[in-house]
């Protein structure tokens, strides 16, 4: 199994700026996929994450506001950008080494902002 | 992706088995039934996974029915730390997308 570490693993920030959290998987994946878990729901995928490709995100998520890199196999970002008191959540991102292997998650990244 | 469907709420004395069902009527032949559960907001673990065939592991049981279309996760022999919320999930292995329903909370209690 994958082991992922995230970070920050928790932050404070003010409307309208951004943050980039990192992603950090302990071996060569495939996929990497990042969630977002609003207080007290289950979790909404954002987007699918493909090295060498451009991300693919699920409806409701845009580029602009959620971008994401994925430099190598074992390492991606996620920007939220222009934050809102709205964006405050729980950010996860998970890992797989194929479509049909099982998805790993790291800790998490917890989100307020004022 | 097929749509699966849970109990929201379970309780379960400590000790004893829990079981937690999940519909998956809706299923199809390339999906694989996941079976996570997420602590007190901490990144979800997995647990198992089947496709057709039941399937155990250190952690829990995973029955499939032979229609495929529900199964139930077994944990044998409940503890305090094993409250959390259960969540099925079918994988679409053309995708490779886990898409999260709002799962069971189960409540393991002494």
């Amino acid at each position: 199994s994958a082991v992922i570490s995230q970070k920050p693993s928790r932050d404070i920030c003010q409307r309208g700026t951004s943050l980039t959290i990192q992603c950090q998987v302990d071996s060569q994946v495939t996929m990497m996929f990042w969630y977002r878990q609003q207080p007290g729901q289950s979790l909404t995928l954002i987007a699918t994450a493909n090295q060498g490709s451009e991300a693919t995100y699920e409806s409701g998520f845009v580029i602009d506001k959620f971008p994401i890199s994925r430099p190598n196999l074992t390492f991606s970002t996620l920007t939220v950008s222009n934050m809102s008191p709205e964006d405050s959540s729980i950010y996860l991102c998970s890992a797989s080494g194929g479509m049909r292997e099982t998805q790993y998650f790291g800790p998490g990244t917890r989100l307020l902002v004022l | 992706d097929a749509k699966t469907t849970q109990p929201t709420s379970m309780d379960c004395a400590e000790g004893r088995a829990a079981n937690l069902p999940c519909n998956h009527s809706t299923i199809s032949g390339n999906e694989y039934v996941y079976w996570y559960r997420q602590i007190h907001s901490q990144g979800p673990q997995y647990i198992i996974h089947g496709l057709k065939n039941n399937e155990t592991n250190e952690m829990a049981s995973l029955i499939i029915t032979e229609d495929r279309k529900s199964s139930t996760l077994i944990l044998p022999h409940a503890t305090l730390r094993d409250t959390a919320v259960y969540y099925c999930i079918a994988l679409s292995g053309n995708t490779g997308k886990l898409i999260f329903g709002q799962g069971t909370t189960l409540q393991v209690k002494p």
